[in-house]
C-alpha cells in the first residue's frame, strides 16, 4: 500500500530540465516527503527532502504544493548520470515505504 | 552523514538453511530500516528495527521467518530462515536519525537460494 503515485517512466534530453511528479493525496501532517534515487546494481541515493517549504541543494530543487498532497522534484540540467530510478517517499515517525518510482532515462 | 557496512555482498544458499545479513554502520542511528528488492522492482520494507524494541515487521514479513537483532545504536542483524528460492532477492539495510533527516543505504546483499 504505497502512500505515493508517481509515472513509471519519463525521458529528458541532456542539458534540459527535468521536473519529476509524484502524488500524495494521504499525506499526514508530519509526514517528510524524501526523494531518492537508485542507479543500477547501487543502493538508492539521497537526493532532497521537504516538509512544507520549497527546498534546494546542490543535487535538485523540491517543490511541494501548498496542500502538500503533490510534490516535484527538479532537476535544473539533466545529465547522463542523473539516469536512474527516482522514489518519491514519505517519511513518517516509524516507516520508510518506497512506492514504484520513475524510471528516468536521459538521452544525449 | 553514515557510512554503511553490509555483509555479505552475496551468497549463494541451499534450499532448508538460514543467512544472517549483518549491518554496521561508523555512527549512532536511531532507525534501520531493513528491505527486500526483487530485480527491476522496487523496494519493500520486511521491518523497521529501533534499539531496544522489538523490530516492527510490515504485513506479510513475520519474526519466524526474518528474526532481526538490534543490539546497539550502531549494528543490526537480518536473518533470513529456513529459505527457499522464492527468497533469493537483494536485501538492503537503511538507516537515519529521524523524519527530518538523510536516510544511507548499503550496498545491498545479493540472495540466492537454490
Amino acid at each position: 500500500d504505497a502512500k505515493t503515485t508517481q509515472p513509471n517512466s519519463m525521458e529528458s534530453n541532456e542539458e534540459e530540465p527535468v521536473h519529476l511528479p509524484c502524488n500524495h493525496s494521504t499525506i499526514s501532517g508530519t509526514d517528510y516527503i524524501h526523494w531518492y534515487r537508485q542507479l543500477p546494481s547501487q543502493g538508492p541515493e539521497y537526493v532532497i527532502h521537504g516538509l512544507t517549504s520549497n527546498v534546494n541543494n546542490r543535487m535538485a530543487s523540491l517543490a511541494i504544493a501548498e496542500d502538500r498532497k503533490s510534490s516535484t522534484l527538479i532537476l535544473h540540467r539533466a545529465t547522463l548520470r542523473d539516469a536512474a530510478v527516482y522514489y518519491c517517499i514519505l517519511r513518517g515517525d516509524n516507516d520508510m515505504r518506497f512506492g514504484a518510482g520513475t524510471r528516468l532515462t536521459v538521452k544525449p | 552523514s553514515a557510512v554503511i557496512s553490509q555483509k555479505p555482498s552475496r551468497d549463494i544458499c541451499q534450499r532448508g538453511t538460514s543467512l544472517t545479513i549483518q549491518c554496521q554502520v561508523d555512527s549512532q542511528v536511531t532507525m534501520m530500516f531493513w528491505y527486500r528488492q526483487q530485480p527491476g522492482q522496487s523496494l519493500t520494507l520486511i521491518a523497521t528495527a529501533n534499539q531496544g524494541s522489538e523490530a516492527t515487521y510490515e504485513s506479510g514479513f513475520v519474526i519466524d521467518k526474518f528474526p532481526i537483532s538490534r543490539p546497539n545504536l550502531t549494528f543490526s542483524t537480518l536473518t533470513v530462515s529456513n529459505m527457499s528460492p522464492e527468497d533469493s532477492s537483494i536485501y538492503l539495510c537503511s538507516v537515519d536519525t529521524g523524519t527530518n533527516t538523510e536516510a544511507f543505504f548499503g550496498q545491498g546483499t545479493r540472495l540466492t537460494v537454490v
